[in-house]
């Protein structure tokens, strides 16, 4: 039973760079998202991909963010001219359906010197 | 506004003993549904245990089991005979049909340590 896979694990990077992260979801998950997790709290939803379709974004997700998930497969986030606050764990999760539980990844831990 | 309340920052429990994480929630939906996740410290979240909105019977999974009041709007686990193991944090998620959409949004999470 493979789960959720992310990569890389973790990721330091100097103010300024771009960042991308790979996220390969269950194979039969037609539903992907992409969460961000800060020290302490609960973690945040950035996006949302019902197969290939970007379908939600928050607000939270700024024009130095974007996701894609060509072909409705494994997903990318990249974060361009990253900046000290996007420092976190950037979770990604899959699921069936909408009321279906939503499976984590292990997440990418970026730290940004 | 808070959507997910989770009012312990912290919980210590003796092993064996049993344990009540609380979670309140607040939503105008009719349809919706409730989560808990647990979150060791290697950092990977492990979904636990779910319940519907409609489900007229408490959610169960194992030791793990929801205490689910509707007009109180809370959705509290229980963890019956705890274990080392399940020292962690743990987090209540909602989800609902209007306001939400597909994603989750979660509560502050409540860290659990489980005491030999």
């Amino acid at each position: 039973d493979t789960g959720v896979s992310q990569n890389p694990r973790h990721k330091i990077t100097k103010r300024g760079q771009n960042v991308t992260f790979r996220c390969d979801p269950i194979s039969e998950h037609n539903r992907l998202y992409w969460y961000r997790q800060t020290l302490g709290q609960g973690p945040e939803f950035l996006t949302y991909f019902q197969n290939e379709a970007q379908l939600e974004k928050s607000r939270l997700l700024s024009d130095r963010f974007s996701a894609e998930r060509p072909k409705g497969s494994f997903s990318t986030l990249e974060i361009q001219r990253t900046e000290q606050g996007d420092s976190a764990m950037y979770l990604c999760a899959s699921s069936l359906g909408t009321n279906q539980p939503q499976h984590f990844g292990d997440g990418t831990r970026l730290s940004i010197l | 506004a808070q959507k997910i309340t989770q009012t312990q920052p912290g919980m210590f429990v003796q092993e064996k003993e049993a344990v009540t994480l609380d979670c309140t929630y607040d939503t105008s939906d009719q349809s919706y549904g409730l989560f808990w996740y647990k979150q060791p410290s290697s950092g990977e979240m492990i979904f636990l245990i779910y319940q519907g909105s409609y489900d007229e019977q408490n959610a169960t999974e194992g030791r793990y089991s929801l205490n689910f009041q509707k007009a109180r709007k809370s959705a509290n686990l229980v963890i019956s005979a705890s274990q080392l193991g399940d020292s962690a944090m743990y987090f209540c998620a909602m989800r609902d049909q209007i306001t939400s959409g597909s994603r989750l949004t979660f509560g502050e999470g409540t860290q659990l340590t489980v005491n030999p």
